[in-house]
């Protein structure tokens, strides 16, 4: 089955500097890699995700890269703002298999 | 839009107790997921339905556990008898049965086992 793994598993920036979180992935059979933040007590919210046919993906202050020839994806926060401080989930799903295999998180601390 | 609507959203029982978790997934998703969240164990996938038929239970730990869905817009995940070490956040998440479509959680049952 899919392993996902993510690196590294704890990130602390400065406020309104950059963070990456970089995920790695086993089967090169997968297609689509969503990214979910998690606050404390609260439910993983989907905030951009990639497909297979395309490289890179941007929403304002977050973008998501992927090198389907190295098998890793990785979300990038620009400006970074104590709001996004949160546990970050990369998940990867086969082609033909709605079913997501998800890695264990990043927590991100942003100091104020 | 209602998103996926989880119920109840604690609960705390004692141990033996039978336990019932429900979820109401997206009106027109077709696809539903159970999870399991804990600090050990992170975030699992118990089992989950495509067009309410289940397609792989392989993640529910043990027969004390079971899923049902009965209709497009209900499921249940039932423990019975429930131990300590159940307790947990689950997560009910739904989607459109795709392999690129993303899926939606709910806001989660915290479950506490006495």
């Amino acid at each position: 089955g899919e392993n996902v793994e993510q690196h590294p598993s704890t990130l602390s920036v400065q406020e309104g500097d950059s963070a990456v979180i970089k995920c790695t992935y086993s089967d090169s059979a997968s297609n689509y890699f969503p990214w979910y933040k998690q606050e404390l007590g609260k439910r993983p919210q989907l905030i951009i995700d990639i497909r297979s046919n395309v490289g890179e993906k941007k929403d304002q202050r977050i973008a998501v890269t992927l090198n389907k020839t190295a098998k890793h994806f990785s979300l990038h926060i620009t400006e970074t703002q104590p709001e996004d401080s949160a546990v970050y989930f990369c998940a990867a799903t086969l082609y033909g298999n709605n079913r997501l295999a998800f890695g264990k998180g990043n927590q991100v601390v942003v100091i104020p | 839009d209602a998103g996926v609507i989880q119920s109840p959203r604690h609960e705390v029982t004692e141990m033996g107790q039978e336990v019932t978790l429900r979820c109401k997934p997206i009106s027109g998703h077709n696809s539903l997921f159970w999870y399991r969240q804990t600090m050990m164990r992170g975030l699992e996938l118990l089992i989950y339905f495509n067009n309410n038929v289940p397609i792989d239970d392989s993640g529910m730990p043990e027969d004390r556990f079971s899923a049902k869905m009965p209709n497009a817009s209900f499921s249940t995940l039932k423990i019975q008898p429930s131990e300590p070490r159940d307790s947990a956040v689950y997560f009910c998440a739904s989607s459109f049965f795709d392999s690129n479509q993303p899926q939606h959680f709910g806001d989660g049952t915290r479950l506490s086992i006495l």
